[in-house]
């Protein structure tokens, strides 16, 4: 099954710079690799995806990379906001034929001071 | 659509007593996953149901855990007994297959927070 490991684990940014959150996985067949982010008290919500076919995938000031032959992918917010303070989940599916299935990180608590 | 919908919100409930979550997916969704999310463990799937077919239930704790699907517009997820070490919030999440035009979102509920004294 899918291991997923997920750095680091707290991360405070001041208002304005840039956060980086890199996930490593374990299955070197996975072909899907969604973030979430979790505020406060509040249901998970997939904020990007990336699937294996692409590098790259950018949305307004939130990007994933992809890298294949390392087996990691990492979420990049730019100009960070206090709103993007949350918990934020990488996640791959736990088996290659089963998409929604999914093994989720451990989780980073991003905190972004004004 | 008003999104996935859980009941209660919030439980307390003592040792033994039994607990039984529900759940309501958005219309025309064919999957649904049953997830429980706690400090020490993170967010554990438990079950997913395609079609109201249970099709894995392999991260179910043990026998006390139970999961239904009636039909396609109603989940529950029941503990008998409860144990303290149940206490947890448990997210029901409903998806549509992607050959099915979705596109692999799971679309969880606001989650439902059970304490078991």
């Amino acid at each position: 099954g899918e291991n997923v490991e997920q750095h680091p684990s707290t991360l405070s940014v001041q208002e304005g710079d840039s956060a980086v959150i890199k996930c490593t996985y374990s299955d070197s067949a996975s072909n899907y690799f969604p973030w979430y982010k979790q505020e406060l008290g509040k249901r998970p919500q997939l904020i990007i995806d990336i699937r294996s076919n692409v590098g790259e995938k950018k949305d307004q000031r939130i990007a994933v990379t992809l890298n294949k032959t390392a087996k990691h992918f990492s979420l990049h917010i730019t100009e960070t906001q206090p709103e993007d303070s949350a918990v934020y989940f990488c996640a791959a599916p736990m088996t290659t034929d089963s998409w929604g299935k999914l093994q989720f990180g451990a989780g980073t608590q991003v905190v972004v001071t004004p | 659509d008003a999104g996935v919908i859980q009941s209660p919100r919030h439980e307390v409930t003592e040792m033994g007593q039994e607990v039984t979550l529900r759940c309501k997916p958005i219309s025309g969704h064919d999957y649904l996953f049953w997830y429980r999310q706690t400090m020490m463990r993170g967010l554990e799937l438990l079950i997913y149901f395609n079609n109201n077919v249970p099709i894995d239930d392999s991260g179910m704790p043990e026998d006390r855990f139970s999961a239904k699907m009636p039909n396609a517009s109603f989940s529950t997820l029941k503990i008998q007994p409860s144990e303290p070490r149940d206490s947890a919030v448990y997210f029901c999440a409903s998806s549509l297959d992607p050959g099915q035009g979705g596109t692999g979102e799971l679309f969880f509920g606001e989650g439902s927070r059970l304490t078991v004294l």
